[in-house]
C-alpha cells in the first residue's frame, strides 16, 4: 500500500549504542521531517530534508545524524543514544513546500 | 521565530455538546497556514483542519470549524456534536509559506469525551 512507514514501532536499546529509525514513502514527496514529541513539549523538529541529498537541521538536531541518498528513504541515526532521547519519533512527509504532512505512526525509543 | 501556544493541557466535554480548544501563535509574517491535527490513542497523527492566513472566512470541515482572528493571533477549535471518537490530543500548528517552510507544533491539548 502506498502511504509513508516507519520502522522499528517499537525499540529499547542501552545509553551508548547506535540506533537507526528507517522512514519510507511511496508518494516520491519531496520534502520529508523527523519530529520527536515528548509530553509537555508538543512535537519539535529534528531534522528536514527537500529532496535527495539536501538536508537541514530543525529546532533540536544534537545527537542526532540523518541521511537521504534516495527521495524515498530518510532515515534517523542516533549515534550514541543517551537516556534524553527516549521520546516517540514520527517520520512525516509532503509533496510540495508548504501544505499539509503525512505522517507515520511513529517509533517509540526507549534508552536505558 | 514563531511561536504556538496551547495553554489548556487537558479539557472536557459531554457527548454530543460543543467543545473549543484554543490557540494563539505569535509571527510577524503575514502569509501562512494554521492546522489542526488529530492524535488519537493509536497514535497516528491525523490532519483535522487548515485555514489560509489571507482566507477571512473560517475553514469548516463537518463537525469542526475554526474561529481565525488574525489580528488577536487566535485560531481555535469548535468540535461540534462531540462523539466519543473525538477524544485524543489535538495539536495546533503553524507554518510560514515559503521554500522550506517547517510546521511549529503547539504542546497539545488533551481532550476527553464523556458519554
Amino acid at each position: 500500500d502506498a502511504g509513508i512507514t516507519q520502522s522499528p514501532r517499537y525499540k529499547i536499546t542501552e545509553t551508548g549504542r547506535q540506533v537507526t529509525l528507517m522512514c519510507h514513502q511511496t508518494w516520491s514527496h519531496s520534502y520529508m521531517f523527523w519530529y520527536r514529541q515528548d509530553l509537555g513539549h508538543g512535537l519539535r523538529l529534528i531534522y528536514y530534508s527537500a529532496a535527495a541529498d539536501i538536508t537541514d537541521k530543525g529546532e533540536v538536531p544534537d545527537g542526532y545524524v540523518v541521511s537521504r541518498s534516495k527521495t524515498e528513504n530518510f532515515p534517523l541515526t542516533l549515534e550514541s543514544a543517551t537516556r534524553s532521547q527516549t521520546s516517540v519519533y514520527f517520520c512525516a512527509s509532503r509533496l510540495a513546500y508548504t501544505g499539509e504532512l503525512f505522517f507515520g505512526e511513529g517509533s517509540r525509543l526507549t534508552v536505558l | 521565530a514563531q511561536t504556538v501556544t496551547q495553554s489548556q493541557p487537558e479539557m472536557s466535554v459531554q457527548e454530543a455538546e460543543t467543545v473549543t480548544l484554543s490557540c494563539t501563535y505569535d509571527t510577524s509574517e503575514s502569509d501562512y497556514y494554521l492546522f489542526w491535527y488529530k492524535q488519537p490513542p493509536s497514535r497516528q497523527m491525523i490532519l483535522v483542519i487548515r485555514q489560509e492566513a489571507y482566507k477571512q472566512q473560517n475553514a469548516t470541515e463537518n463537525r469542526f470549524s475554526v474561529n481565525f482572528q488574525k489580528a488577536a493571533k487566535s485560531f481555535s477549535l469548535k468540535i461540534s456534536d462531540s462523539q466519543l471518537g473525538d477524544a485524543a490530543m489535538y495539536f495546533c500548528a503553524f507554518e510560514v509559506t515559503g521554500a522550506n517552510s517547517k510546521l511549529t507544533f503547539g504542546k497539545g491539548i488533551t481532550l476527553s469525551v464523556r458519554p
